[in-house]
C-alpha cells in the first residue's frame, strides 16, 4: 500500500512558466513533508519542508502547499527554469523520523527552453 | 565540509553472492539511514542507525542487514543476491535521531545482480 502517491511520473513546463508537482498521502500521522530533487548519477537533495501545523512554507522560487483536509500537497516552482529538469520526490514521517522518510515514486520534470 | 560518501559506486554481483556497501557520513553526523531505489516501488526505507544502534527497519527481508560503527560510518549486507535487488542503494546521514531537513544522501551505489 503506497502511502505517498505522485500520480505524475512525468510533466513538461516551459521555461519561465510555474511547475506545479503533486503529492497525495494516506497516512493521517504523517507530520511533516519534504521534497527532494534528483538528478541522474546523484543523491537526493533536499529542497523545501513543511510541517503539519502550517499550510505553506515558501523559499524563493519554491513554495510547497499543504491541504491537509485532502491529503494533498504540492510544490510550486516560479519561474521555471531549465536546471530545474530532474526527478522530484514528494516524503513524509511522522513521529520524528524514527519509520525513515516514505518517498513517493517521483515525477520527472522537464524544463522546455 | 564532505559530504556523504558511498562506496563502491558501481557493483556486479552474480546471483547468491552477498555484497558490502559502505556509507560515510557527514562529519558530526549520528545517523545514517539506507534506502533502496528501483524503478519500480520508488525509494524504500531499509535501516536506520543512531550510535551504533539500529533503530527501525523496513519492511525488508532478512537478508538485508546493517551495522555502524563507533565513528558513525555504517556498512549494508546483502546475503544470497537476488534479481530483484538489482538497484540504487543510498544513504542519509543526519546530526541526530530524527529524518529532517538536515538529512543528507550520498550519491549511492549501484548494484547490479546478474
Amino acid at each position: 500500500d503506497q502511502q505517498v502517491k505522485q500520480n505524475s511520473p512525468s510533466l513538461s513546463v516551459q521555461e519561465g512558466r510555474i511547475s506545479i508537482l503533486n503529492c497525495d498521502y494516506t497516512n493521517s500521522m504523517f507530520d511533516y513533508f519534504l521534497w527532494y530533487k534528483k538528478y541522474p548519477a546523484e543523491g537526493p537533495t533536499f529542497l523545501i519542508s513543511i510541517s503539519s501545523i502550517k499550510d505553506k512554507n515558501e523559499d524563493g522560487r519554491f513554495t510547497v502547499f499543504l491541504n491537509k483536509s485532502a491529503k494533498h500537497l504540492s510544490l510550486h516552482i516560479v519561474p521555471s527554469q531549465p536546471g530545474d529538469s530532474a526527478v522530484y520526490f514528494c516524503a513524509a514521517y511522522s513521529g520524528g523520523g524514527a519509520d525513515g522518510l516514505t518517498f513517493g515514486k517521483g515525477t520527472h520534470l522537464i524544463i522546455q527552453p | 565540509k564532505a559530504g556523504v560518501t558511498q562506496t563502491p559506486r558501481y557493483l556486479i554481483k552474480t546471483r547468491g553472492q552477498q555484497v558490502t556497501l559502505s556509507c560515510s557520513p557527514i562529519s558530526g553526523h549520528r545517523s545514517v539511514s539506507w534506502y533502496q531505489q528501483t524503478p519500480g516501488q520508488g525509494l524504500q526505507f531499509l535501516f536506520e542507525y543512531f550510535s551504533e544502534t539500529q533503530r527501525n527497519k523496513g519492511n525488508f527481508p532478512g537478508r538485508f542487514s546493517g551495522r555502524q560503527f563507533s565513528n558513525s560510518r555504517s556498512e549494508m549486507n546483502v546475503s544470497t543476491l537476488e534479481l530483484g535487488d538489482s538497484a540504487l542503494y543510498l544513504c542519509a546521514s543526519s546530526h541526530g535521531r530524527q529524518v529532517n531537513t538536515e538529512a543528507f544522501f550520498g550519491q549511492g551505489t549501484r548494484l547490479t545482480v546478474v
